[in-house]
């Protein structure tokens, strides 16, 4: 069975500081995907990245970056130089190659105080 | 905007009855999915559809059905509606066929009174 860990419910911090959400994930799968999506308050969910388990490749998006290790099955998101708009709920995500339907974890809360 | 599109934004109905969420994908999308946020459950898998057709299914009740119509929109029937039923409810769309990125919409708040 498919598991997505987010072991932080609740992550604060000030503005300009940099965050990182962890996520662990749990397949026998040797392919699959795997994603992050932000839900802010407004309560719609928008893609941010996907992965694939064949490129362990970081990724790098302006102030958000991605470090993907197959070895500790971990997808951690970072976020740089953090400002208010980016406080929202975070959901890490997997699927199975060829499947579709998304498993998420529980999701980590992030406030951005000024 | 993602360009999936769902109505009603909120919805209050009493026990026992009776709702029709809707969902039109984004344009050229095949695929759809449904997807049920609560607060004890957090974000779970419902039904999916390609094409017309039921491709997928996870913890959906019997209570609950879905169908993707011929322009490709899908209703989502919830009946016998419990207080346990209050969630907001997704509903996302990808290309299909293989794995794609899936692009959310707003959701339906459903409140069960």
């Amino acid at each position: 069975a498919q598991k997505v860990t987010q072991a932080q419910t609740e992550i604060s911090v000030v503005e300009k500081e940099d965050v990182t959400l962890d996520c662990v994930y749990e397949t026998r799968d040797t392919t699959y995907y795997l994603f992050w999506y932000k839900q802010p308050p407004s309560g719609e969910l928008v893609f941010l990245i996907r992965r694939n388990s064949f490129d362990e490749q970081n990724e790098i998006s302006g102030r958000y970056s991605w470090n993907f290790q197959k070895s500790t099955s971990s997808f951690n998101f970072t976020i740089t130089a953090s400002q208010v708009v980016d406080s929202a709920v975070y959901f890490c995500a997997l699927t199975k190659g060829g499947s579709e339907k998304l498993v998420f974890g529980k999701g980590t809360k992030l406030t951005v105080n000024p | 905007d993602s360009g999936v599109t769902q109505t009603p934004k909120h919805l209050i109905t009493a026990t026992g009855q009776r709702v029709t969420l809707r969902c039109s994908p984004r344009s050229g999308d095949l695929s759809v999915y449904w997807y049920q946020q609560s607060l004890d459950q957090g974000l779970q898998f419902l039904i999916q559809y390609y094409n017309g057709e039921e491709r997928a299914k996870g913890n959906i009740l019997e209570r609950f059905s879905a169908q993707q119509f011929p322009d490709l929109h899908s209703e989502l029937n919830l009946s016998s509606l419990e207080l346990g039923d209050s969630a907001l409810y997704f509903c996302a769309s990808s290309v299909g066929g293989r794995t794609y990125e899936q692009y959310f919409g707003p959701g339906t708040r459903l409140t069960v009174t």
